[in-house]
């Protein structure tokens, strides 16, 4: 069965503290995998996508698939980046993404 | 491109009456996706259409719930009667098929049912 899951409902740090927000799938095949982010009454939008392999507002994820994870990192928190994070997965091309649960990011002054 | 629009943005309505949500994709993108967001639930894929047509509907909770596509540009979910767990934001989303599967959020419609 394809899954998503992010055992986080919560995490919260301190700014200029790392920080890590875990993600695991589960799919038969060779997923695409996503990171999508919610800022306080906005919409969702990309962060980042495993294919891509770059680095958006200093955040990095790298799919590992012995692990089945796509961890999402950032050396050093910012206020800014308090929000919900969503990891999705996509199975074909352009099809439809399955979503984790999310994590909410709160970083505390 | 204004993005993905959805209205109304907030729907607040009273149980039993039928609920109207609109979405206009962004130009040239042939996918949307609907998907409905609650604290307990989290985001969940209600019905996805490629070209206009229906793909995938397996995520709409009962008949009550039913989406259309008339053309390129405009899609409709429909609630009758809507019920008070129906309450949520419902998102829609458009993509275009071969970019990936990168998908461009509308704000939400947060629905109340009363």
């Amino acid at each position: 069965a394809q899954r998503v899951t992010q055992p986080e409902k919560l995490l919260s740090v301190f700014k200029g503290a790392p920080v890590e927000l875990k993600c695991n799938y589960s799919y038969s095949g060779s997923p695409e995998l996503f990171w999508y982010v919610q800022y306080s009454r906005q919409r969702l939008q990309l962060l980042l996508r495993h294919i891509s392999r770059e680095s958006i507002k200093g955040f990095t994820a790298d799919l590992n698939k012995g692990e089945t994870s796509f961890h999402l990192k950032k050396p050093f928190a910012q206020e800014e980046d308090s929000a919900m994070y969503y990891c999705a997965l996509s199975g074909s091309q352009g099809g439809k993404l399955i979503f984790g649960q999310g994590t909410e990011l709160s970083v505390k002054p | 491109d204004a993005g993905v629009i959805q209205s109304p943005r907030h729907e607040v309505t009273e149980m039993g009456q039928e609920v109207t949500l609109r979405c206009k994709p962004i130009s040239g993108h042939n996918s949307l996706f609907w998907y409905r967001q609650t604290m307990m639930r989290g985001l969940e894929l209600l019905i996805y259409f490629n070209n206009n047509v229906p793909i995938d509907d397996s995520g709409m909770p009962e008949d009550r719930f039913s989406a259309k596509m008339p053309n390129a540009s405009f899609s409709t979910l429909k609630i009758q009667p809507s019920e008070p767990r129906d309450s949520a934001v419902y998102f829609c989303a458009s993509s275009f098929r071969a970019g990936g599967g990168r998908q461009f959020f509308g704000p939400g419609t947060r629905l109340t049912v009363l």
